[in-house]
């Protein structure tokens, strides 16, 4: 049963530190691999996609990178702000189509 | 702009009595999904389409049925809901690019559903 990790639960920051949130995965045969933002009763908005063939992906502030053979992704968030407080979840991309998401980290930035 | 809209945002109804979340999208994608998520956990997959072909998870309850009439719009029906349906439901999109793999799903802003 492919199962998605994430660590720690809830993370609370200085303004300005740069951070890494956590990913882990049971099956290493995944498709791609996708980081979201959630804000409080909202959808999700996805921040950062990485296939199975990419080690990393960078998008402004952020960067992903994905180790298939240990079964881990980490998100770095360089210089955090207040505004990147939500909370954050990873999924991954089996065969059939099926996502499979992680619980998620609760991200407060303080200013 | 492109972009999956749900309707309504907000749901009351009470207990026992049929409702129907609506989802639509204008990227053309062929695969949808219904996600339930409650307070601090992880969204959790009730059902995909894959163009007209209906997936359905295996720990979906029965009360959850689903319809997607064309290309561009997909309903969740709950047909007796009960207190423990109270929940965010997400639709998302995702197309296939290459056999097996898929782009970026695309999460409309969900419905939030209380069951009175």
């Amino acid at each position: 049963k492919q199962e998605v990790t994430q660590i720690p639960a809830a993370l609370s920051v200085p303004e300005g530190e740069n951070l890494v949130l956590n990913c882990s995965f049971t099956d290493s045969a995944i498709y791609n691999l996708q980081w979201f933002r959630q804000d409080p009763g909202k959808g999700l908005t996805s921040l950062l996609l990485i296939q199975s063939s990419q080690r990393e992906q960078t998008s402004g502030r952020l960067n992903a990178s994905l180790d298939k053979s240990s079964g881990r992704s980490t998100l770095y968030i360089a210089a955090s702000q207040p505004g990147d407080s939500a909370t954050y979840l990873c999924a991954v991309l089996y065969n059939f189509n099926k996502f499979y998401f992680g619980s998620g980290t609760k991200l407060n930035v303080k200013p | 702009d492109a972009m999956v809209i749900q309707n309504p945002r907000y749901q009351v109804t009470q207990f026992g009595k049929p409702v129907t979340l609506s989802c639509s999208q204008t990227l053309n994608h062929n695969v949808m999904y219904w996600y339930q998520q409650k307070s601090s956990q992880a969204p959790k997959l009730l059902f995909h389409y894959y163009d007209k072909d209906f997936n359905n998870e295996a720990d979906t309850p029965d009360n959850f049925q689903s319809r997607r009439p064309n290309t561009s719009f997909c309903f969740l029906d709950i047909r007796s809901p009960g207190l423990g349906d109270a929940a965010m439901y997400l639709c998302a999109t995702s197309r296939e690019v290459v056999a097996g793999g898929l782009e970026t799903q695309y999460f409309g802003p969900g419905t939030r559903l209380l069951v009175l």
